[in-house]
């Protein structure tokens, strides 16, 4: 059981480039979620899911897209990448009214 | 606006002392509170959690309090160990948004041996 498994781990964008971070669970978990941390901020809320097909804007969406076609897989993409997109951002799932989530190892994003 | 504010950066206790962890939240709509602790270069793991209609949880040498007036929640740790090094973060929840997870900053836990 792999749980919530992201790649890359490591990413170096130039600004103006784009990418998709990737993010799979194995768990069957309906909801999905995007984090980014940065320092004293905590984890902020990107961009969620409950179910395949639905997504939602969390805190600080501006600059990234999702999509939820399958219940395993939520992708981030940043649409051209900004010095300010550089964090460390975390993907999680959970079962569908449960308020744990499950997290990944993390993806350490550097936009130059 | 910050909705869930940890307002101590770090904490140094010494091993078999007692930690507590505070957390305070401005949205009387949250209805459920989780901590969890990272390790540098790992994603958090969930830690322990409390309903709004409960005021204390505990589970082994993790306890966490609830004062619903306050808008307060505390995490004590007894007693604490090294391994118990690491960033806790409080989170909270709104039974209306499903499981939107709101955090706080975090704080920096060093059990000194």
């Amino acid at each position: 059981n792999a749980g919530v498994t992201q790649t890359p781990k490591f990413q170096v964008l130039k600004t103006g480039q784009s990418m998709t971070l990737q993010c799979a669970q194995d768990m069957n978990h309906e909801y999905m979620s995007w984090y980014r941390q940065d320092p004293g901020m905590g984890l902020r809320l990107i961009h969620y899911s409950v179910g395949a097909g639905i997504t939602d804007q969390g805190e600080v969406p501006n600059g990234y897209n999702v999509s939820r076609s399958t219940t395993e897989d939520f992708p981030l993409r940043l649409l051209s990448a900004a010095p300010s997109q550089t964090s460390v951002y975390f993907c999680a799932s959970s079962y569908a009214g449960s308020y744990g989530y499950t997290f990944g190892s993390g993806t350490r994003l550097t936009v130059v | 606006d910050q909705q869930v504010k940890q307002n101590s950066p770090s904490l140094s206790v010494q091993e078999g002392r007692i930690s507590i962890l505070n957390c305070d939240y401005t949205n009387s709509m949250f209805d459920y509170f989780l901590w969890y602790k990272k390790y540098p270069a790992e994603g958090p793991t969930f830690l322990i959690s409390i309903s709004s209609i409960k005021d204390k949880n505990e589970d082994g040498r993790f306890t966490v309090f609830l004062n619903k007036s306050a808008k307060h929640l505390s995490l004590h740790i007894v007693p604490s160990q090294p391994g118990d090094s690491a960033v806790y973060f409080c989170a909270a929840s709104e039974r209306t948004s499903g499981s939107r997870l709101t955090f706080g900053e975090g704080t920096q836990l060093t059990v000194n041996p």
